[in-house]
């Protein structure tokens, strides 16, 4: 039963241009969503987050949306630099749930290219 | 480096024998999760403690796998009798608990490989 979903396993953009991530998850009991930043050989390290109380969250050139009603984020990096290039997860949590841990995607390796 | 640190960061051994990993959180979080890494997969939830007290534990926890957090600091993950299907990415990540905003602090992993 895997509750949060990346179905592009990868994603290639061009340096300069928008990279756009998508997630989708089942458990409407989610209520705070995460998006985590992987290189290789290092543990995951936090990017973005939104609660489900928001619909849009910005950081500089990263961006998450979230719809719920679709169950649907995304995180958008504008524009996208080669420093970008990693694995990228979606997590959410229940807020409501004893131990707030993290129900991880499966990821997607981008690759900005010069 | 006042970040979550694991060690050892790789480990290989033969099926059968016992492993144990360490993690040492932020100091003053008082959440510690370790997580399961396999390869093209995302991090998958093993087990969590508040303090020293274990409160959850994922099915993926075998009777194999033992955690601890005797003082509430430190945490070891030991798998006795290791099978080849547990070579993968052990992860540590802590938070501060009820000052929780939601993120996980994650350390860089402990990777074993089961020959």
């Amino acid at each position: 039963d895997q509750q949060v979903k990346q179905n592009s396993p990868s994603l290639s953009v061009q340096e300069g241009r928008i990279s756009i991530l998508n997630c989708d998850y089942t458990n409407s009991m989610f209520d705070y969503f995460l998006w985590y930043k992987k290189y290789p050989a290092e543990g995951p390290t936090f990017l973005i987050s939104i609660s489900s109380i928001k619909d849009k969250n910005e950081d500089g050139r990263f961006t998450v949306f979230l719809n719920k009603s679709a169950k649907h984020l995304s995180l958008h990096i504008v524009p996208s630099q080669p420093g970008d290039s990693a694995v990228y997860f979606c997590a959410a949590s229940d807020h409501g749930a004893a131990g707030n841990k993290l129900t991880f995607g499966g990821g997607t390796r981008v690759l900005v290219k010069p | 480096d006042t970040g979550v640190s694991q060690d050892p960061r790789h480990k290989i051994t033969k099926r059968g024998q016992n492993v144990t990993f360490r993690c040492d959180p932020i100091s003053e979080h008082n959440r510690l999760y370790w997580y399961r890494q396999t390869l093209g997969q995302g991090p998958e939830f093993l087990t969590y403690f508040q303090n020293e007290a274990q409160l959850e534990k994922s099915r993926l926890l075998s009777d194999r796998f033992s955690a601890e957090r005797p003082k509430g600091s430190f945490s070891t993950l030991e798998i006795q009798r290791t099978e080849q299907g547990d070579s993968a990415m052990y992860l540590c990540a802590s938070s501060p608990g009820l000052l929780n905003t939601g993120e996980l602090f994650f350390g860089e992993g402990s990777r074993l490989t089961v020959l």
